[in-house]
């Protein structure tokens, strides 16, 4: 089946840093991504929809200018946490819309930011 | 941003025994619907999928209903297992124009022996 690999899976950075995690479809290309954020025994919350050559869709009360979305193919898409401080600490989780037949979304297994 | 829960609410059934999550959903537009399961540290896994020209729809040991009516969605888990136990959320979206995918706040699934 479809697989979406995000990378890192975990990632520790130093307060002020920016940090990098990548979303890719492996065997499928997403003109659609999402990330999601996710804190502890909470649901996931929709950060943005990041197109595949135009700029990603952000939802209400996530700072696009710290949240950086770039979605340069149809295979990658990549979230960029700018100076990241310990309240950015959390799950964050993409996912990839199949284009195919049934429209499925797949997600990726997320990757773990702690900002010391 | 959307789905936001401080508390997760608790289900705990005995193992073999059957299960229901229930979830509201909110978008009376939506017309496709995701049960995912969520283990300890892990992304969604996609168990069951339905459309809202459907009522019902059966997969291996479970089963998703959908009452449009007052947008509600659940999950019935038969015979259940220890493998079973995870955060359950429901998800919703329209289909076109690849609109984006709203969780639900999720429930936690205990199975004990």
């Amino acid at each position: 089946g479809a697989v979406v690999s995000q990378h890192p899976s975990w990632v520790i950075c130093k307060s002020g840093t920016s940090v990098k995690i990548e979303c890719r479809s492996l065997d499928f290309q997403a003109t659609t991504m999402f990330w999601y954020r996710q804190f502890p025994k909470q649901s996931l919350m929709l950060m943005a929809t990041s197109n595949e050559g135009s700029k990603a869709t952000y939802e209400q009360g996530v700072e696009k200018d710290k949240f950086l979305i770039n979605h340069a193919s149809l295979t990658l898409s990549t979230l960029t946490v700018t100076s990241a401080h310990p309240e950015d600490s959390s799950f964050y989780i993409c996912s990839a819309r199949w284009t195919g037949p049934g429209n499925t979304i797949y997600f990726g297994e997320g990757s773990w930011l702690t900002v010391v | 941003g959307e789905s936001v829960g401080l508390h997760l609410p608790t289900l705990s059934v005995q193992e073999g025994d059957n299960s229901i999550i229930n979830c509201a959903y909110s978008n009376s537009a939506s017309d496709y619907f995701i049960w995912y399961k969520q283990e300890s540290g892990k992304g969604p896994q996609f168990i069951i999928d339905i459309r809202s020209n459907m009522d019902k729809r059966q997969g291996q040991r479970v089963t998703v209903l959908l009452n449009k009516t007052v947008k509600h969605l659940s999950l019935q888990i038969a015979a259940t297992q220890p493998g079973d136990s995870a955060v359950y959320f429901c998800a919703e979206t329209i289909i076109q124009g690849a609109q984006k995918l709203v969780f639900g706040q999720g429930t936690r699934l205990t199975i004990n022996p």
